[in-house]
C-alpha cells in the first residue's frame, strides 16, 4: 500500500515552454500533497504543500506564478512550470500524507527529471 | 539555517555489519522523525518513524533510537546487506504544533562491503 506515482518520469523541454507534472496516489486518499526539488547531491527541498480544493501553500522564496499547483481531486496534484528556463532543470518529488491514518509519513513519488533546454 | 543536520556525508560498513547513521536537529518543536532511503533517480522511500514520546522503534533490521536532551537520532541497520547502499535522509516534522511539513537533513550515502 502507500504507493505514490508521477508522470512523466523525465522531461526535456525548449526553454520558454511550459511543463505539467503530475502526482497520484494509487491507493489511498491524500488531502495533502507536497512538491520538493532536489538538486545535485543536495538534500531534498520543499517547494509548496498542496491541499485539495484550496489553494497551495509556497515556501519562501518559491514564485507561485511560476510553480503553479492544482489539487483539483483527492488522489491526484499538478505542478506546473511556467515559462521554464535552464535553472529550473532540477528533479522535483512529490509526497503525499495519507488522510486515512494518524500518522505524518509522507510517501514519496519517483520523481521527474526536468531538463530545460 | 539547516534545522536537520547530518553531519557525515558518507559512510562504508562491510557486509553483515552494523551501520549507524546519525542525526541532529536545532529545533526543538519537532516531535516527529523519519527515515527515508533514496536511490539516485527515483523517490525516498519510507523506513522507519519515532514519535518524541518514544527513545526506541525498531522494525525488522532497523533501529531508531532518539535522545530528545541531546537532539539526536539515529539509525542502526543490522546485519547491512549490500542492498542497504543508498542515500539515506532523516526527517523531522512539528507535528503537535500543526506543522506537517518534512525537514530533510543533507542525507548520509551507505555503501555496504560485501
Amino acid at each position: 500500500g502507500a504507493v505514490v506515482s508521477q508522470h512523466p518520469s523525465w522531461v526535456i523541454c525548449k526553454s520558454g515552454t511550459s511543463v505539467k507534472i503530475e502526482c497520484r496516489s494509487l491507493d489511498f486518499q491524500a488531502t495533502t500533497m507536497f512538491w520538493y526539488r532536489q538538486f545535485p547531491k543536495q538534500s531534498l527541498m520543499l517547494m509548496a504543500t498542496s491541499n485539495e480544493g484550496s489553494k497551495a501553500t509556497y515556501e519562501q522564496g518559491v514564485e507561485k506564478d511560476k510553480f503553479l499547483i492544482n489539487h483539483a481531486s483527492l488522489t491526484l496534484s499538478t505542478l506546473t512550470v511556467t515559462s521554464a528556463h535552464p535553472e529550473d532543470s532540477s528533479f522535483y518529488i512529490c509526497s503525499a500524507r495519507d488522510s486515512g491514518r494518524s500518522t505524518d509519513t509522507q510517501y514519496f513519488g519517483p520523481g521527474t527529471r526536468l531538463t530545460v533546454l | 539555517d539547516q534545522q536537520v543536520k547530518q553531519n557525515s556525508p558518507s559512510l562504508s560498513v562491510q557486509e553483515g555489519r552494523i551501520s549507524i547513521l546519525n542525526c541532529d536537529y536545532t529545533n526543538s518543536m519537532f516531535d516527529y522523525f523519519l527515515w527515508y532511503k533514496k536511490y539516485p533517480a527515483e523517490g525516498p522511500t519510507f523506513l522507519i518513524s519515532i514519535s518524541s514520546i518514544k527513545d526506541k522503534n525498531e522494525d525488522g533490521r532497523f533501529t531508531v533510537f532518539l535522545n530528545k536532551s541531546a537532539k539526536h537520532l539515529s539509525l542502526h541497520i543490522v546485519p547491512s546487506q549490500p542492498g542497504d547502499s543508498a542515500v539515506y535522509f532523516c526527517a523531522a516534522s512539528a507535528r503537535s504544533f500543526g506543522n506537517e511539513k518534512l525537514t530533510f537533513g543533507t542525507g548520509t550515502r551507505l555503501t555496504i562491503i560485501p
